[in-house]
Order: C-alpha cells, then structure tokens, then sequence
C-alpha cells in the first residue's frame, strides 16, 4: 500500500498568493483528516471529512482557509490569500471507520514569505 | 473535553538506557489511547494503542505502554534506547467518534 500522498512536498510563495495542498488518502479509508504544525501551537486539527463529507471544520482558522473533498481519493486545502502566519507543515492523515488510528502523510511544508 | 498532557517536553538519555515518556489524559468513560512517533522531516506513525483489554499494550520498535486507570495515565517505555530513536514523541486521545487530540509531544534525545 503506497500510504497516504501529499503534494507537494515544499511549498514556498509570496504572501498574497494562493496556495493549494494536495492529499491522497488510504484507498479504502472513509475518513481524511487535515492538521497544521507549528511550534507555538503543536499539532492541530483543522477538518476532517467523512465520506468525502466536511463533519468539523472548527479548526479552520479563518475564512481565507477552505478544504474540499471532490471524491473518495483526493483532497485539498487551500489558503487564498497567504500570510506569513500560515507557514507550517500541513499534514494530511486518513483512517478507517471503528478503527481509530490515523495513518499520516508525510507533509507539506509551507513558508510564506 | 477529553485531553492528555505530556509532562516532559525532552527527554535526553543515553544509548542503551531505559526511558519513561509520561502521559496522562483527562479521566472519561471508554478511553482510547495511542501513541505516534514522528522521526525529523516526516509524518506521525502510529507506535501502538489502547482500546480495551491488557493495560500492557506492546508496539513496533520494542516500546511498550501501560494503562493506568486509577492514575490516569499511559506512560511510554522502552528498557534499552537506541541513537535511532531519537524523535518526537506524541501521546493522543480518541474524543467523538473517530477524531484524536494530540499532546504537546515529547522531545527523545538518544546520545552515545
């Protein structure tokens, strides 16, 4: 089994642009988590969808912040415009109903500048 | 709302030695427990986990960790630590129906 994808890996811009993050999930799994990754404030959940259906997005920090789930294998967060604030390493992770854990992906680290 | 807290930020210790990586959760009614490793640029991989049965769960990589109902904790533990394990540590808790809440992590410094 590949795991879960991330695209891509690094991800520099400009503050002001428009930035979009890529997630394969595990085929097969049902549920796909997005988190962030800083420092100052650790590991944190962002959305996560359930049959390709949003069920929490209360993490999403602000409106400029948008995810989306076109179908059972692909994903997207998108960050419209960017700012220097939201430079982490996104993570994408995606689990199996009644099975709990989650398997992550590897990462997308993203600087604006 | 269900939590854990990771008591130790870093942990440094020497090859070979035990280590303890200490955790503790919110007390609530069917507790799942896990805990991740995250090795330097790359994603969170699932150590081992709890969900009912023997306290002493087994995992990859010969850690191990107890569940302790009474003190409500889930400490990490391995008797002899490798340079090669050196990482982070996240201790987590299953709240709702599938979603987790991570610790603040914990910090393994292996050195010679």
């Amino acid at each position: 089994d590949a795991g879960v994808i991330q695209s891509p890996r690094h991800e520099v811009t400009e503050m002001g642009q428009e930035v979009t993050l890529r997630c394969k999930p595990i085929s097969g799994h049902d549920y796909l988590f997005w988190y962030r990754q800083t420092m100052m404030r650790g590991l944190e959940l962002l959305i996560y969808f359930n049959n390709n259906v949003p069920i929490d997005d209360s993490g999403m920090p602000e409106d400029r912040f948008s995810a989306k789930m076109p179908n059972a294998s692909f994903s997207t967060l998108k960050i419209q415009p960017s700012e220097p604030r939201d430079s982490a390493v996104y993570f994408c992770a995606s689990s199996l109903r009644g099975h709990y854990e989650q398997y992550f992906g590897p990462g997308t680290r993203l600087t604006v500048t | 709302a269900q939590s854990v807290t990771q008591l130790d930020s870093q942990v440094p210790v020497f090859e070979e030695a035990p280590v303890e990586l200490r955790c503790n959760y919110s007390s609530s009614v069917s507790v799942y427990l896990f805990w991740y490793v995250q090795y330097p640029n790359q994603g969170l991989q699932l150590l081992l986990k709890y969900l009912s049965g023997s306290t002493l769960v087994k995992g990859i990589n010969g850690f191990e960790a107890e569940f302790n109902k009474s003190q409500t904790s889930f400490h990490l533990r391995k008797p002899s630590v490798h340079i090669s394990d050196t990482a982070e540590y996240f201790c987590a808790v299953r709240v709702g129906f599938q979603k987790l809440v991570f610790g603040t992590g914990t910090r393994l410094l292996v050195s010679p």
